[in-house]
């Protein structure tokens, strides 16, 4: 079966830089994806990565080693609207990719 | 272009009553998943359907719980019989087609209380 293993709880301050690790085990994998969800709200699609190495998208970067089945999630200059749960997420070859299993989250909170 | 539509957002229901929940996917999605959520937790899948298929069901309970896609129409998650257990946000998320790398996008969610 898979897991996704995640803190559970991250807590910075306004400014800094935050990094939420992710580990998996899972067979047949193809990729790792983010997805941040704020209380009350739907989740929303961060990143993606099917390939070892980094994807940057603003102030969010995305890492993923297969090698390892390691990735993380990168927040940089961090504000008070981060605060929120984070998901990573993974496809694996169940239904050929197209369905993804979902760590337990990390809250992370931004303090002032 | 409207995103996934949820309805209703909350729903209360008393215990042996049937709850039933709409996902409406983005315009030109055929792929339609639903995941439960309970408090401070992941989202568990629960069932992965095509327009009038049913391709995994593998993490919707065998009893009580029911999903369909209608050819026209939107996705319904149907709940026989609620149990306090029940109680969790249900989310639907919509795909456009079967790559690795589409974003699934995701719709506000149910907020279903069994009281």
């Amino acid at each position: 079966g898979q897991s996704l293993e995640q803190p559970s709880e991250v807590t910075a301050v306004e400014g800094a830089i935050v990094q939420i690790n992710c580990t998996y085990q899972t067979s047949g994998f193809y990729g790792l994806s983010w997805y941040q969800q704020h209380d009350g709200g739907a989740p929303t699609f961060l990143s993606y990565n099917g390939l070892d190495g980094l994807e940057e998208t603003g102030r969010f970067s995305s890492f993923l080693s297969r090698s390892d089945s390691y990735g993380y999630l990168l927040l940089q200059e961090l504000q008070m609207k981060d605060s929120a749960s984070y998901f990573c997420a993974v496809r694996d070859q169940r239904n050929a990719g197209n369905m993804l299993t979902f760590g337990g989250g990390t809250r992370l909170m931004v303090k002032p | 272009n409207a995103g996934v539509m949820q309805n209703p957002r909350h729903l209360v229901r008393r215990r042996g009553q049937e709850a039933r929940l709409r996902c409406s996917p983005m315009k030109g999605h055929s792929h339609v998943y639903w995941y439960r959520q309970l408090p401070e937790e992941g989202l568990k899948f629960m069932v992965y359907l095509q327009k009038e298929n049913i391709i995994d069901e593998s993490g919707m309970p065998k009893e009580r719980f029911s999903a369909e896609f209608p050819k026209e129409g939107p996705s319904i998650l149907r709940i026989q019989q609620v149990v306090r257990g029940d109680s969790a946000a249900y989310f639907c998320a919509s795909a456009r087609d079967r790559g690795r790398e589409t974003e699934a996008f995701f719709g506000q969610g149910t907020r279903l209380t069994v009281v």
